[in-house]
C-alpha cells in the first residue's frame, strides 16, 4: 500500500492567491520529508528539507518566503505557496526519509498538480 | 553528490531485458547508486541500490562495474508497464537526492 499520501492530488487557483498542499507519512514517523517540484518534460527539483520541530532547509534559488514549509508533526509536511502566479505551476512532490535503522531508501508521494490560473 | 549521466533515451522490445546505463565517474567510496523511476504524472518509485557490489531484487538487478564508476540496470522481461523515465542518483551521506536528467525507456510490443 501507500507510503506517502499528498492532498490534494490536483488543484487549480487564481493568480495572487496562497496553496496549501499536505505531505503524510503514513507507515512510519519521519522527522525528514522532502519537497520537489517538477516542471513538464523535466526532472525533479529539490526545493527543500523539512524538518519536524525546526526550520526547512531551502535549496539554493528557491524563496523560502514564497515557499512556506511546516513540519508540525512526524507524519505531516505541508508546503504553502504563497501569492502563487502562472510560473508557479507545477507537479509538486513530496518524499520521505525512513528512521535511521530502515532503509536508506525515500519513498515518494502521488504528487500535486497545481495550475495556477 | 556525485553527477550521473544517462542516455536521453531507449527502446526495447516487450519480453526482452531492458539495459539502462549509468555513468557516475566521479562517485566517492562511501556513495550509493539508487535506481528510480517515474511512470507519467506519478511520484518516483523505488526500484534497487547498491554500494559496490550487484545486487537483484524482484523488479531488477543492478551491476555496478569495478571502479564503481559506471552502473547498468537490468529489467529481465520488459513489459509495457516499465515504459517510464528511469533516474540513476549518487546520494552521498546527506539524505537528499538530486535527481538528474533520466533515461525514458519506451518498451514497444
Amino acid at each position: 500500500g501507500a507510503v506517502v499520501s499528498q492532498h490534494p492530488s490536483r488543484v487549480i487557483c487564481k493568480s495572487g492567491t496562497s496553496v496549501k498542499i499536505e505531505c503524510r507519512s503514513l507507515d512510519f514517523q519521519a522527522t525528514t520529508m522532502f519537497w520537489y517540484r517538477q516542471f513538464p518534460k523535466q526532472s525533479l527539483m529539490l526545493m527543500a528539507t523539512s524538518n519536524e520541530g525546526s526550520k526547512a532547509t531551502y535549496e539554493q534559488g528557491v524563496e523560502k518566503d514564497k515557499f512556506l514549509i511546516n513540519h508540525a508533526s512526524l507524519t505531516l509536511s505541508t508546503l504553502t505557496v504563497t501569492s502563487a502566479h502562472p510560473e508557479d505551476s507545477s507537479f509538486y512532490i513530496c518524499s520521505v526519509h525512513p528512521p535511521s535503522g530502515r532503509t536508506d531508501t525515500q519513498y515518494f508521494g502521488p504528487g500535486t498538480r497545481l495550475t495556477v490560473l | 553528490d556525485a553527477k550521473t549521466t544517462q542516455p536521453t533515451s531507449m527502446d526495447c522490445a516487450e519480453g526482452r531485458a531492458a539495459n539502462l546505463p549509468c555513468n557516475h565517474s566521479t562517485i566517492s567510496g562511501n556513495e550509493y547508486v539508487y535506481w528510480y523511476r517515474q511512470i507519467h504524472s506519478q511520484g518516483p518509485q523505488y526500484i534497487i541500490h547498491g554500494l559496490k557490489n550487484n545486487e537483484t531484487n524482484e523488479m531488477a538487478s543492478l551491476i555496478i562495474t569495478e571502479d564503481r564508476k559506471s552502473s547498468t540496470l537490468i529489467l529481465p522481461h520488459a513489459t509495457l508497464r516499465d515504459t517510464a523515465v528511469y533516474y540513476c542518483i549518487v546520494k552521498g551521506t546527506g539524505n537528499q537526492f538530486y535527481f538528474g536528467t533520466g533515461t525514458s525507456l519506451t518498451v514497444i510490443p
